[in-house]
């Protein structure tokens, strides 16, 4: 079974700049979530989706973060314009009725 | 605020010993609970659980304890090997099983030297 996937692996942008981040959650998952890592931190949630519904976008700094996910599958989150503290890695997750979170190993940003 | 705690950041074992990962949550409701294991460049993998209604389920030599009233969990690693070397999350959520919000800890990194 293939796991989630995530793009680009690594990606530095200089401030203010934009940059998005793709994820492909395991088929059949219809929960999809993005967590913020920063160093040092646990995952933070910033946004989950059940199909292609926000159930929870409580701590997503929706002045410059957003994200989609249109046909209930893939997920793109953007940031724009970006600032330093966004420097972390970016986590997609996805899990099946009933079950645990699978991970993808992560975008990691690093802003300049 | 900081609901979940791992006030350890770092904790070394001799390979075959015992390893206690601790975890403290301020937040009652909470009632279901998570470890993760995270390689570096990896993302986090599903570990072991348990329901506020338990105060202990294993795993292998994974057992995770549960104290409600000091709202504590431990999770505890017999034998230690050296491929448990990695960062360990604990996680908690709340009204919803495991389908809830997860919230986490700031990690443990545990070496286990041979």
């Amino acid at each position: 079974e293939a796991g989630v996937a995530q793009s680009p692996r690594y990606k530095i942008i200089e401030k203010r700049q934009s940059v998005a981040f793709w994820c492909n959650p395991i088929s059949g998952h219809a929960t999809l979530y993005w967590y913020q890592q920063i160093l040092g931190q646990g995952p933070k949630l910033l946004i989950q989706f059940q199909n292609n519904g926000v159930v929870d976008d409580s701590q997503l700094p929706k002045d410059r973060f957003s994200a989609e996910r249109l046909k209930g599958v893939d997920s793109t989150l953007k940031i724009q314009p970006a600032k330093l503290e966004d420097s972390a890695v970016y986590l997609c997750a996805s899990r099946p009725a009933g079950g645990e979170l699978f991970f993808g190993e992560g975008s990691r940003l690093t802003v300049l | 605020d900081q609901q979940v705690k791992q006030n350890s950041p770092s904790l070394s074992v001799q390979e075959g010993r015992i390893s206690i990962l601790n975890c403290d949550y301020t937040n009652s409701m909470f009632d279901y609970f998570l470890w993760y294991k995270k390689y570096p460049a990896e993302g986090p993998t599903f570990l072991i659980s348990i329901s506020s209604i338990k105060d202990k389920n294993e795993d292998g030599r994974f057992t995770v304890f549960l104290n409600k009233s000091a709202k504590h969990l431990s999770l505890h690693i017999v034998p230690s090997q050296p491929g448990d070397s990695a960062v360990y999350f604990c996680a908690a959520s709340r009204g919803s099983g495991n389908t809830g919000k997860l919230i986490f800890g700031q990690g443990t990194t545990l070496q286990v030297k041979p």
